[in-house]
């Protein structure tokens, strides 16, 4: 059974920074691209990025490019989320998920875990 | 920034056919790349439920459908239940930004 869950999640003040851990099981995880994908209280599904199997890309959204990092340990099974210069826009629950697809541009994402809360408040 | 459009709310009474739209542009649906739908039930993760525009994940049901045409995508929803009371989301890629898009949202209502 593939299993995602999320950790890292705090409240922190804007400025601050923040490493998000997704520990993958069930599935070999080496294989597949991994993304992740916030959400807002209240809002909808914001695409934030994602790494390929191999470690390649990444991309990013514009919102978060240059201040945030993706990077993955295949040998631990686990997906970080580096998050530098916390902005109280970044205040979102943060999903990780296992990206499904043969090429880059056609990625769908299948299984996601339950999310850890990140909020951006002084 | 969402450059996926949706209504952002339909409504059907219990057996009947609701479709949600998804507009996009030469960038994303137009540039032929796939569109996937996701369902969020309220406080849980989101659901892939159509993949690579028409394809059903197991366990999916058939009343689920989806197709594209142009810069365009469609969810259908056949025999509406009350369990289909959600919200749906469609995902795709964008050229122009390099990076993965997802729709505005539409809040499934069963009367």
């Amino acid at each position: 059974e593939v299993q995602l869950l999320e950790s890292g999640g705090d409240l922190l003040q804007p400025g601050g920074s923040l490493r998000l851990s997704c520990a993958a099981s069930g599935f070999p995880f080496s294989d597949f691209a991994m993304t992740w994908v916030r959400q807002a209280p209240g809002k909808g599904l914001e695409w934030v990025s994602l790494i390929t199997r191999s470690g390649g890309g990444p991309y990013y959204a514009d919102s978060v490019k240059g201040r945030f990092t993706i990077s993955r340990d295949n040998s631990k099974n686990t997906l970080y989320l580096q998050m530098n210069s916390l902005k109280p826009e970044d205040t979102a629950l943060y999903y990780c998920a296992k990206g499904k697809g043969m090429l880059v541009e056609n990625y769908c994402f299948d299984y996601w875990g339950p999310g850890t809360l990140v909020t951006v408040s002084s | 920034q969402s450059v996926l459009t949706q209504p952002p709310s339909v409504s059907g009474a219990p057996g009947q056919r609701v479709t949600i739209s998804c507009t996009g542009s030469a960038s994303t649906i137009g540039a032929g790349h796939d569109v996937h739908w996701y369902r969020q039930l309220p406080g849980v993760a989101p659901k892939l439920i159509i993949y690579g525009s028409t394809n059903r994940p197991s366990g999916v049901p058939d009343r689920f459908s989806g197709s594209k045409s142009d810069t365009s995508a469609s969810l259908a929803i056949t025999g509406l239940q009350a369990e289909d009371e959600a919200d749906y989301y469609c995902q795709s890629y964008d050229s122009g930004l390099r990076g993965y898009v997802f729709g505005t949202g539409t809040k499934v209502t069963v009367l």
